[in-house]
């Protein structure tokens, strides 16, 4: 199975920050890199797919690109409601499997 | 407006079965593979189960292959995951979720609100 390493676990920004969330994956995805948002009490949301396409009606500010082996998301600007847990998925290969999610404080 | 609503979550018992279902509307459901993806209160998501457009390609975690079955009735929009000899490991919250894709490698783009399994005695 491909393992998904997300750093950090969770971080302590201020809005208006900018912040960077990285996955890891234990062998090459490709492409085949997404990722969701979840806050609390709530369905995990996509916001990018494919490294880097934006989903329809997320933000700008939200980012996806490939550094080497690894992948980041960007938020460019933290918005109050961007407080949240972010998690990486990888579907190059079955089955699925998702990091453990960064959690993104105040 | 798509709707994915599931039902069947409850206590059970360790051991013992039981058949989730999600109600899907709001989009074609016949076009497109469905997922089932769980969450343990604080933890992580797993996927568990996946079922392609038609329902002949069908894929499983390891940790639930042998005794869950994940099926799908294109004619009522109607996905359903079969639990057989539930374990306490298996208590979570179970989403129901649309694939973007016709089979089961691809990406999440619709979630339910999830059902809740308990297992316990």
């Amino acid at each position: 199975d491909i393992q998904m390493t997300q750093s950090p676990s969770s971080l302590s920004a201020s809005v208006g920050d900018r912040v960077t969330l990285t996955c890891q994956p234990s062998q090459d995805v490709m492409k085949y890199l997404n990722w969701y948002q979840q806050k609390p009490g709530k369905a995990p949301k996509l916001l990018i797919y494919d490294v880097s396409n934006l989903e329809t009606g997320v933000p700008a500010r939200f980012s996806g690109s490939a550094s080497g082996t690894g992948f980041t998301l960007t938020i460019s600007s933290l918005q109050p409601e961007d407080f949240a847990t972010y998690y990486c998925q990888q579907y190059a290969k079955m089955p699925l499997t998702f990091g453990g999610g960064t959690r993104v404080e105040i | 407006e798509v709707q994915l609503v599931e039902g069947g979550g409850t206590l059970v018992q360790p051991g013992r079965s039981l058949r989730l279902s999600c109600a899907a509307s709001g989009f074609s459901f016949e076009d497109f593979a469905m997922h089932w993806v769980r969450q343990i209160p604080g933890r992580g998501l797993e996927w568990i189960s996946s079922i392609s457009w038609s329902g002949d390609t069908i894929g499983y975690a390891d940790a639930v292959n042998g005794r869950f079955t994940i099926v799908r009735e294109n004619a009522k929009n109607t996905l359903y995951l079969q639990m057989n000899s539930l374990t306490v490991d298996d208590t979570a919250l179970y989403y129901c979720v649309k694939s973007r894709q016709q089979y089961g490698r691809g990406y999440f783009d619709f979630w339910g609100q999830g059902t809740v399994v308990t297992v316990s005695s």
